[in-house]
């Protein structure tokens, strides 16, 4: 089992929509978890932390299960900007865990 | 000002050959790390520092050696270049919450390493 797994993708949808992504991992001992964004031929950058209680930035919201070990990000009203990859990311201590990635692709 | 910087930006080399990569941050960070990014583009940390002590090592070559003259830099050497190592390698800082576990990570622009 991978330690971050994340839906393959591609998500391809229409301007406006919401879509939504999930991510799992192994490790139960994990202290930290991030959604990171990246660019075609860019460095990763931080989208958002995701916190227990759940938390919101604008047009994303991510949300946390640490008793099913699962991660979710949720994004309303997709601008043509919002392409891209999203990598869900866990932490424990020093070491950090990404996921493959999923991509994003918004449409006019 | 950048926040995580790395050199060179691109990287061309034959086979055998011995090359480094060097990365500064300006962020006062104590954690820096390494990643290598294959061409299916799945992002894996190799390294991890704390003040210049080497806390993380996966399973990398042990051609591939880093270097952390202080803090504030992390460079990372590789002796007898393969064609597997063509990637886009990545360096990255954070410091550790009090509550435990790392906070946000800062990545540099990368560098495209291609090995012929």
């Amino acid at each position: 089992r991978k330690e971050v797994e994340q839906d393959p993708g591609p998500f391809n949808v229409p301007e406006g929509a919401t879509v939504a992504f999930n991510c799992t991992y192994s490790n139960s001992a994990s202290q930290s978890f991030f959604w990171y964004r990246q660019d075609c031929r860019k460095e990763p950058k931080l989208l958002m932390s995701v916190y227990s209680s759940g938390n919101e930035d604008g047009r994303f919201t991510a949300q946390l299960n640490r008793a099913s070990q699962y991660i979710s990000l949720l994004i309303r009203d997709s601008k043509l900007s919002d392409s891209a990859t999203y990598l869900c990311v866990v932490n424990l201590s020093y070491d950090m865990r990404f996921g493959a990635g999923t991509r994003l692709t918004v449409k006019p | 000002d950048t926040a995580v910087s790395q050199t060179p930006k691109y990287l061309v080399t034959q086979m055998g050959n011995d090359k480094s990569i060097k990365c500064e941050q300006n962020l006062g960070h104590d954690t820096m790390y390494w990643y290598k990014q294959d061409s299916k583009k799945f992002l894996k940390i190799m390294f991890s520092y704390n003040n210049k002590e080497l806390i993380i090592n996966e399973t990398v070559p042990n051609r591939f050696s880093p270097k952390s003259p202080d803090k504030a830099h992390l460079n990372l050497h590789i002796n007898s270049l393969e064609l597997g190592d063509s990637a886009v390698y990545f360096c990255a800082s954070s410091r550790l919450r009090l509550a435990g576990g790392s906070d946000t990570q800062y990545f540099g622009p990368g560098t495209r390493l291609t090995v012929l």
